[in-house]
């Protein structure tokens, strides 16, 4: 089976502008999660998606929203990108948004701000 | 509010010795903790996780993780290191007051010396 897979891979924007990142979770997975990761730090939470619905969110500006389709993939904006934004950006999926359930996490997008 | 600290930044070991990577954890209620590794430029794989029950977690590639309630500490272990084993170790707890989401801590890079 295929793992999380995230695109782009490599991504680089200037200050202002705005970006689009992609994950397809896992086959069979309804919930995925976004998380940053800054050079040096651990992976921060910044939102949960299952089923389609927001179920949380983490510590970070209304420039960030995301969504979720109903194939269960998804999409994290950001806008008005600052040079703090650069990171990588993790997508994790799991069967169901339960605390169970481990998160199965993807290669990741690789952020870089000018 | 739950959250994690990994008290060391790097761990050296010599091929073959046992090594360990410490983790305690601060959370109100039971903990939910895991442990995930990161290898260069990729994302986060799952090695393990203790909800409940034996207190020594055995996981993926050998590892395991002793969970220690009186100690508040969840310290991970193998008894014989590989070289390839060197990476970049998180330690994570659930918060089980929201959307479940994975607190991190920040990262041992741990390395296996030949």
């Amino acid at each position: 089976d295929a793992g999380v897979t995230q695109s782009p891979t490599h991504l680089i924007k200037t200050r202002g502008q705005q970006v689009t990142l992609r994950c397809s979770p896992i086959s069979g997975h309804k919930s995925v999660s976004w998380y940053q990761q800054v050079l040096g730090q651990g992976p921060q939470f910044i939102f949960q998606y299952y089923e389609k619905e927001e179920r949380g969110r983490g510590n970070f500006p209304d420039r960030f929203s995301a969504r979720q389709f109903p194939n269960y993939s998804s999409e994290l904006n950001v806008n008005a990108l600052l040079l703090g934004d650069s990171a990588l950006y993790l997508c994790a999926s799991s069967r169901e948004g339960s605390a169970h359930n481990e998160q199965f996490f993807g290669p990741g997008t690789r952020l870089t701000v000018l | 509010a739950q959250s994690v600290a990994q008290p060391e930044d790097q761990v050296n070991v010599a091929e073959g010795n046992p090594l360990t990577v410490k983790c305690t954890y601060s959370v109100s209620g039971n903990p939910y903790l895991f442990w995930y590794v990161q290898y260069p430029n990729r994302g986060l794989q799952f090695l393990l996780k203790y909800i409940t029950g034996d207190n020594l977690v055995k996981g993926s590639y050998g590892f395991e993780a002793e969970f220690n309630k009186s100690q508040t500490s969840f310290h991970l272990k193998k008894p014989s290191a590989l070289v390839s084993d060197s990476a970049l170790y998180f330690c994570a707890v659930r918060d089980l007051t929201g959307a479940n989401n994975l607190f991190f801590g920040t990262g041992t890079r741990l390395t296996v010396i030949p």
